[in-house]
């Protein structure tokens, strides 16, 4: 079963709430990815998780705050976020960083609006 | 970083035409994916093939590493066809450059009836 799942699907917040993003695989992939999207723009790259340990951060302001609580689990806290962070955040996992046949695959996505 | 080109930017189709998308990239590759984003914005696999050729069913994929580019071929397309297909490309061989995807600007899609 090639499934990403993410939740919430969208999200309305405020400049200063606090709020997470949810994502969940079950294929045994030890690589987990967060991508953003704006609209009309391809996905970005925001961060890499590598045997639940972080292993890049494509230098993300710190209101973005990734957290893998293991290795089926990838969450991303929100905190203080500006509208201009309005955007679809897309989950992905892969079998294994760095190795051959390391297709990625995504979840459906959260489409965050911040007011 | 790698760069990743698509052409065209953008395409309009009659039912049942056949279409070439191209993605051109500017360094060797150790992982190329094409994606197809519906209108929701799910991200569906379509090939993994960072070289040769691949097919399922009337799509197909070749990908020429030693020159650089890769091609979808969507064949008798059909108006769920229609979205965002998108190349998306890694290169290296340590475990964080192999993880980086970087994709391309897309090619949207519309098939008309």
């Amino acid at each position: 079963d090639t499934e990403v799942t993410q939740t919430p699907k969208h999200l309305v917040m405020g400049m200063t709430n606090k709020k997470s993003l949810k994502c969940e695989q079950h294929m045994g992939h030890r690589a987990m990815y967060w991508y953003k999207q704006k609209a009309k723009k391809p996905p970005e790259l925001m961060f890499v998780y590598s045997y639940e340990k972080l292993s890049i951060n494509e230098s993300v302001p710190s209101r973005f705050s990734p957290e893998c609580p293991n290795s089926s689990l990838l969450n991303l806290h929100l905190h203080a976020l500006q509208p201009e962070d309005s955007a679809l955040y897309l989950c992905a996992s892969s079998q294994s960083p760095g190795q051959v046949l390391n297709e990625q695959f995504f979840g459906p996505g959260t489409r965050l609006t911040v007011l | 970083g790698i760069q990743v080109e698509q052409s065209p930017p953008d395409l309009i189709l009659q039912e049942g035409a056949n279409s070439t998308l191209r993605c051109n990239f500017s360094d060797s590759v150790n992982n190329l994916q094409w994606f197809h984003q519906n209108p929701w914005g799910q991200l569906i696999n379509l090939f993994y093939i960072p070289s040769g050729t691949k097919q399922n069913g009337r799509l197909s994929a070749t990908t020429v590493a030693t020159e650089r580019y890769s091609l979808l071929y969507i064949s008798s397309s059909q108006t769920t066809d229609s979205g965002v297909y998108f190349c998306a490309v890694a290169s290296g061989y340590d475990t964080g450059t192999a993880s980086k995807l970087t994709f391309g600007t897309g090619t949207r899609l519309q098939v008309t009836l």
